[in-house]
């Protein structure tokens, strides 16, 4: 099987602007999760999807935003960037419909907010 | 709030040496999961303790949990200079309404394996 996908691998913005990231889990799998990762804070769990439905939401603004469509594919997005947007992004996949699981990560999204 | 701490922050073994690598946590877990991450790329699966097993073993790596204490241990047998990486803890904690699909991770172990 694939692992789980994600693109870009390397993003490059300016303050104020917004991103689309794109995670491809593992096929068959249902459960998408997505964390931030960066030096300071760690990794920190943003939100889940199974099914195309938001069922767990971390302490993140409004401004970071996620859907999940029909083929179980991620996006997430975050509007009005901040330089401490800057980050690691990394989504995992599960095939757990419960409960956090064995969670499969891809190889992250690295976002620079200039 | 992160939910794991680890110590060592960092650590450095020869190779062939044993590394030993603590995790606490806070709150009643479901299980608790260890994974490594080199440089800065995806995290990748090691093991995952269930909160009613006491010691688990994959290869070279041994995973003990104390729940009365709660924590856990993560000990890597014969190092590899390929085991040079950071690891993470992670927590799938037990709550009333349910817990999907969030592990809260630890601030990690840096290891490094000298050849």
């Amino acid at each position: 099987k694939a692992g789980v996908t994600q693109t870009p691998r390397y993003l490059i913005k300016t303050r104020g602007q917004q991103v689309t990231l794109s995670c491809s889990p593992i096929s068959g799998h249902r459960s998408v999760s997505w964390y931030q990762q960066t030096p300071g804070q760690g990794l920190q769990f943003l939100f889940e999807y199974f099914s195309e439905t938001q069922r767990n939401k971390g302490n993140f603004p409004g401004r970071f935003s996620g859907r999940q469509f029909s083929n179980s594919r991620s996006e997430m997005n975050v509007s009005t960037l901040e330089l401490g947007d800057s980050a690691l992004y990394l989504c995992a996949s599960s095939s757990s419909s419960g409960g956090a699981h064995e969670q499969f990560f891809g190889p992250g999204t690295r976002l620079t907010v200039l | 709030s992160q939910q794991g701490e680890e110590d060592p922050q960092a650590l450095s073994i020869q190779e062939g040496e044993n590394a030993t690598m603590n995790c606490s946590y806070k709150t009643s877990i479901n299980n608790l999961q260890w994974y490594r991450q080199n440089s800065g790329r995806g995290l990748v699966h090691l093991i995952l303790i269930r909160s009613n097993e006491r010691e688990k073993h994959s290869g070279r790596l041994r995973v003990t949990l104390d729940t009365s204490k709660k924590s856990s241990s993560l000990l890597i047998t014969a190092s590899r200079a390929a085991d040079t990486a950071s690891y993470f803890c992670a927590t799938d904690y037990r709550a009333q309404s349910g817990n999907t699909g969030k592990l809260i991770f630890g601030q990690g172990t840096t290891l490094q394996v000298k050849p």
